[in-house]
């Protein structure tokens, strides 16, 4: 059983703020790592894949970067809206068959 | 575009009854599909996940059970359920070795209450 791993488990921020969080994996046999956004009442949706270590991706206020050799990845939001509040989870696939392993997520609420 | 369908929405079944959840998808061939699964308070935990018909992986000891009787039909069934198999279940499909990595497309989702 891989162990990825997010942190922190939930959080809460005021409108403007900016924010990150961090998912860990392990550093062996790394193919690539997603962050999906799960907002409530509807289904994760993807937001990035990064494959190459020192990957760094970018999607309006949200940006990923990636560490494979210390197994970790930071998701950040800048300027925080009520619109970004979700679970953000990361997922870890593995080489060999793409075998994907989700983390348990980081739940952002922002407040007005 | 790809669609992917999952029914129905809700289901609240007593112990020991079956249990019988549909995934569909459209717009794609031969995609890999998975069966979720979200307990109250927990992660995302994988099911079952299938790269063609008939080929059915399970990744956890249970009472479930999943079938793939069409390229982008999911079944995800159970005999008699129990109450620890309420929780919140999410089809999803990937494009398989389509694609250099496995960005997975997730349905609506069934929220199941077992009493």
């Amino acid at each position: 059983i891989l162990n990825v791993e997010q942190s922190p488990q939930s959080l809460h921020v005021q409108e403007g703020d900016s924010t990150n969080f961090t998912c860990s994996f392990p550093s062996s046999n790394f193919y690539a790592l997603h962050w999906y956004r799960w907002e409530t009442a509807k289904s994760p949706e993807a937001l990035f894949v990064m494959t190459l270590n020192g990957d760094e991706k970018k999607k309006g206020r949200i940006s990923a970067t990636l560490n494979t050799k210390e197994g970790y990845s930071y998701l950040y939001i800048k300027g925080s809206q009520p619109e970004d509040s979700a679970t953000y989870l990361c997922a870890f696939e593995s080489g060999g068959y793409q075998k994907v392993t989700f983390g348990t997520g980081t739940k952002l609420q922002v407040i007005p | 575009s790809q669609t992917i369908h999952q029914w129905p929405a809700t289901l609240v079944q007593p112990v020991g009854s079956p249990l019988s959840l549909e995934c569909t998808v459209e717009g794609t061939s031969n995609p890999n599909l998975y069966w979720y699964r979200q307990a109250a308070g927990r992660g995302l935990q994988l099911l079952f996940y299938s790269v063609g018909i008939g080929q059915i992986s399970s990744e956890v000891p249970q009472n479930l059970s999943a079938s793939r009787p069409q390229d982008r039909q999911f079944i995800l069934s159970s005999k008699k359920l129990l109450l620890s198999d309420s929780g919140f279940y999410l089809c999803a499909w990937s494009e398989g070795l389509a694609a250099s990595t496995d960005t997975q497309y997730f349905g609506p989702g069934t929220r199941l209450t077992v009493l």
